[in-house]
């Protein structure tokens, strides 16, 4: 299976800013990346969908000036969590797939807005 | 719609038992079916996956058989072992508008195995 990495493994900032996390495909061609988030003990809840190139498609719920999300090359997607404020605090997992149905997922980024 | 209805956890056993979490779905068509395992502060592991009825998906010691009849395709080990201790998901994928696979998950079993 694809080797998917995320970074940061963990960041805290502080209410206000805005916080990027990476995912990246190491070793696969990624034609479609997902978001989701995970809260504690919880599903995981899908965000937004990615195609390399084209703008991310997001689910019903999900604020897409709050989440966005950038798919810019087969190997890299970023999200970016802007004016975070402490309810936006959770486990953000990316995952990938090369247009099959098997998703490869990142070990995931915690994040705390104090 | 498309939905996996999962055994409620939380599953404590003792190591070297026999473990089963259930399965069921409902889904339009014919989706491929998998088990995912999470393991404390990561992201999830494909552990098996089956495509078609019948298929028997196994990795690690671990079983699923694709049962169209009862709609279910239930996680099973002979002998669990303390470091299978996790969250294990099941999931089903759909194709969403034609164009991406989508997977719905169900709400995820903990177990916990015991020396």
């Amino acid at each position: 299976g694809a080797v998917v990495s995320q970074h940061p493994s963990w960041v805290i900032c502080k209410s206000g800013t805005s916080v990027k996390i990476e995912c990246r495909s190491l070793d696969f061609q990624a034609t479609t990346m997902f978001w989701y988030r995970q809260f504690p003990k919880q599903s995981l809840m899908l965000m937004a969908t990615s195609n390399e190139g084209s703008k991310a498609t997001y689910e019903q719920g999900v604020e897409k000036d709050k989440f966005l999300i950038n798919h810019a090359s087969l190997t890299l997607s970023t999200l970016t969590v802007t004016s975070a404020h402490p309810e936006d605090s959770s486990f953000y997992i990316c995952s990938v797939t090369g247009g099959r149905e098997t998703q490869y997922f990142g070990p995931g980024t915690r994040l705390l807005v104090l | 719609g498309n939905s996996v209805t999962q055994m409620e956890g939380p599953v404590t056993l003792s190591e070297e038992a026999f473990l089963t979490i259930n399965c069921t779905y409902t889904a339009t068509g014919y989706p491929s079916l998998f088990w995912y395992v999470q393991y404390p502060g990561e992201g999830l592991q494909l552990l098996l996956k089956a495509t078609k009825a019948d298929d028997k998906g196994s990795n690690k010691g671990f079983e699923a058989t694709y049962r169209k009849e009862t709609t279910s395709f239930h996680l099973e080990k002979g002998s669990v072992q303390v470091s299978d201790s996790a969250v294990y998901f099941c999931a089903l994928s759909w194709l969403s508008g034609g164009s991406n696979y989508k997977l719905t998950f169900g709400k995820g079993t903990l177990l916990t195995v015991n020396p």
